[in-house]
């Protein structure tokens, strides 16, 4: 089965500076992988996936990530944090070929100071 | 389309009364999640569905919880009796296939 890892609970940064999430994930075959964002009592909304091809991926407003498979690892990344990009960030994975169910991380919590 | 839908956004209720939260999918998704998410445990799967059958209800937490799926537009989450730990945000998901998952706005429920 797969699994999924946020290290950081939370993460401050300042407005402006760059930001990097970390995902490590756990799947035997090639995953789907996916980015999720949370703002303050909404629902999740997807921010990027990796499927296949292209191991960066770009997402919306701003954010990216990079797959990479000898660290199992699918880090989100912005170059420059803005005010409204606090908010919980989910790492999600799930099977190639969509065979199994999406699994969440915990999450990490955005703290973004003016 | 509008998105996955869920009613009521808010629900608060008595211990013991019964609970019944509403989701209506994305149209052409096959596939329906309702999670619950609260500070102490996070994110949890209660259960999913694939065309309206359900697959893997190991999430739910006790017998007091049900989940229905009568036709593919619409699927009820029912709590009966309510305790005041069931209360959490609870949100429905729907996708097509296994790919990513659409989220309504969730609902807020306060057992007191």
């Amino acid at each position: 089965a797969q699994s999924v890892t946020q290290p950081d609970i939370h993460i401050t940064v300042s407005e402006g500076a760059s930001l990097e999430l970390r995902c490590n994930y756990s799947y035997g075959a090639t995953p789907y992988l996916f980015w999720y964002v949370q703002s303050p009592g909404q629902g999740l909304q997807l921010l990027l996936k990796y499927f296949s091809g292209d191991t960066l991926v770009q997402g919306i407003k701003g954010f990216e990530a990079e797959f990479k498979r000898s660290q199992s690892s699918f880090n989100l990344r912005k170059p420059s944090v803005h005010w409204s990009d606090a908010a919980e960030y989910f790492c999600a994975v799930g099977a190639s070929g969509g065979s199994y169910i999406p699994t969440f991380g915990r999450g990490t919590s955005l703290i973004v100071h003016p | 389309d509008a998105g996955v839908i869920q009613s009521p956004r808010h629900e608060v209720t008595e211990m013991g009364q019964e609970v019944t939260l509403r989701c209506k999918p994305i149209s052409g998704h096959d596939y329906l999640f309702w999670y619950r998410q609260t500070m102490m445990r996070g994110l949890e799967l209660l259960i999913y569905f694939n065309n309206n059958v359900p697959i893997d209800d190991s999430g739910m937490p006790e017998d007091r919880f049900s989940a229905k799926m009568p036709n593919a537009s619409f699927s009820t989450l029912k709590i009966q009796p309510s305790e005041p730990r069931d209360s959490a945000v609870y949100f429905c998901a729907s996708s097509f296939r296994l790919n990513e998952q659409f989220f309504g706005p969730g609902t807020r429920l306060t057992v007191l």
